[in-house]
């Protein structure tokens, strides 16, 4: 049912820039590319969303591409505490708004 | 303000007992779902509540069935427990209007179902 593709795993640096990548090839007009994060133990955590343009807030930037066909979640000084597993989805506005999870992305940040 | 709390946070139970997870909503919010996470893999849908009644429903089996009381809060009941239940269940809470769009889903911490 996932309806993204994300890469299983990546390493970064603390203090670098992480970008993690979403392929969403078959969005459509009406949806919604929503990140969350799920840290060992803890029920995943919203980070950002969005529709075409780009978005930011104190946690993260989200860049679309212009197709919409892949998005791009940047946390631009990774911290040991954003190693976690981290979530792209799609989301139809509209009438229930039910999450489907995929399998995500595991972030290791190193020191 | 208070987020999503959900209990017990840990459960052992017997395969073909029946267990009772609870889950009250973060304050404001008016619709609970529920979500099935197995070890290793993303959460899974199992249904969602609104104005006390099942609004969507997920690739489960019958043996999971819920409840949305007046004042939000939720039940997740599961019957006949199998060895492959075992795993983390997660209640989330939204609100039910456009504002959803706005602010998500608010997760609680699960609570850990282990069948022997």
């Amino acid at each position: 049912d996932a309806k993204t593709t994300q890469p299983p795993s990546m390493d970064c640096a603390e203090g670098r820039a992480a970008n993690l990548p979403c392929n969403h090839s078959t969005i459509s007009g009406n949806e919604y590319v929503y990140w969350y994060r799920q840290i060992h133990s803890q029920g995943p955590q919203y980070i950002i969303h969005g529709l075409k343009n780009n978005e930011t807030n104190e946690m993260a930037s989200l860049i679309i591409t212009e197709d919409r066909k892949s998005s791009t979640l940047i946390l631009p000084h990774a911290t040991l505490r954003d190693t976690a597993v981290y979530y792209c989805i799609v989301r139809v506005e509209g009438y229930g708004n039910k999450l489907v999870f995929g399998a995500g992305t595991i972030l290791r940040v190193k020191s | 303000d208070a987020g999503v709390t959900q209990s017990p946070t840990h459960l052992i139970k017997t395969r073909g007992q029946q267990v009772t997870l609870r889950c009250s909503p973060k304050s404001g919010h008016d619709t609970v779902s529920w979500y099935q996470q197995a070890l290793g893999q993303g959460p899974q849908f199992i249904f969602q509540y609104y104005e006390e009644e099942e609004r969507q429903r997920g690739n489960f089996p019958d043996r999971f069935s819920g409840h949305q009381f007046p004042n939000y809060s939720s039940e997740l009941n599961v019957n006949a427990l199998l060895l492959g239940d075992s795993a983390l269940y997660l209640c989330a809470s939204s609100l039910s209007d456009y504002r959803w769009s706005l602010y998500g889903y608010t997760f609680g911490s699960g609570t850990r179902l282990t069948v022997v």
